[in-house]
């Protein structure tokens, strides 16, 4: 168990519609990042939260929005979906900064149908 | 942010033989992680390198950091079925930026 928990664990939505993924850090993290994992794919990363602030954005569509609030726990809002977007989504969290370990919490599978 | 390559993308072993997984940079890189992910699961730490030339262990794992901090390698003694996974490494920074996840190596053993 890595102390990162997300919620839901599986959702499964039609195109079109909207989904908000939520993240809860590890205790004691200021550090959120947000990726998606495509099948057999690796580790698109999409943006990075620190103690509320964002702080760098990847690959991350417009139609896709985030923020950390101030208990530190994330949200990763996912809007007009397509069928592309179905994936595994994973958030991360560490103590500060990209010289630290990151530790995953168990991902929520996003079925887009 | 600093680009990372990884190689091979798949490699299928036999129970018993080793396996080395590549990670590698056009710049400089100011640390270097492992991550290990098995099948259905997240990704999971194994270990960061920080030193140039630095060489950790870990059971039958042996990690490296080459002399330039531009490559790393990640080495696999007697693979076991356990060890199936894909292996990331990523190149960690001293400040915030784009950083990046290798492609990974998906790890086949065969027993």
């Amino acid at each position: 168990d890595s102390g990162v928990t997300q919620t839901p664990k599986h959702l499964i939505t039609a195109t079109g519609q909207r989904v908000t993924l939520r993240c809860s850090p590890r205790s004691g993290d200021l550090s959120v990042y947000w990726y998606q994992q495509s099948l057999d794919q690796g580790l698109q990363f999409l943006i990075q939260y620190y103690n509320g602030e964002e702080r760098a954005k990847g690959n991350i569509l417009e139609r896709f929005s985030a923020q950390q609030f101030p208990d530190l726990h994330s949200e990763l809002n996912l809007s007009s979906l397509e069928l592309g977007d179905s994936a595994l989504y994973f958030c991360a969290s560490s103590v500060g900064g990209g010289a630290y370990e990151q530790y995953f919490g168990p991902g929520t599978r996003l079925t887009v149908t | 942010g600093q680009q990372v390559m990884q190689i091979p993308q798949y490699q299928h072993v036999q129970e018993g033989e080793d396996f080395t997984t590549y990670c590698n940079s056009s710049t400089t890189l100011s640390n270097i992680q492992w991550y290990k992910q098995r099948p259905g699961g997240h990704p999971v730490f194994l270990i960061q390198l920080v030193k140039s030339g630095e060489v950790k262990k870990q059971k039958r794992l042996t990690f490296q950091f080459g002399e330039a901090k531009k490559n790393s390698s990640l080495h696999i003694t007697a693979t076991q079925t356990t060890d199936v996974g894909t292996y990331f490494c990523r190149s960690g920074g001293t400040s915030y930026g784009k950083l990046t996840f290798g492609q990974g190596t998906i790890l086949t053993v065969h027993p």
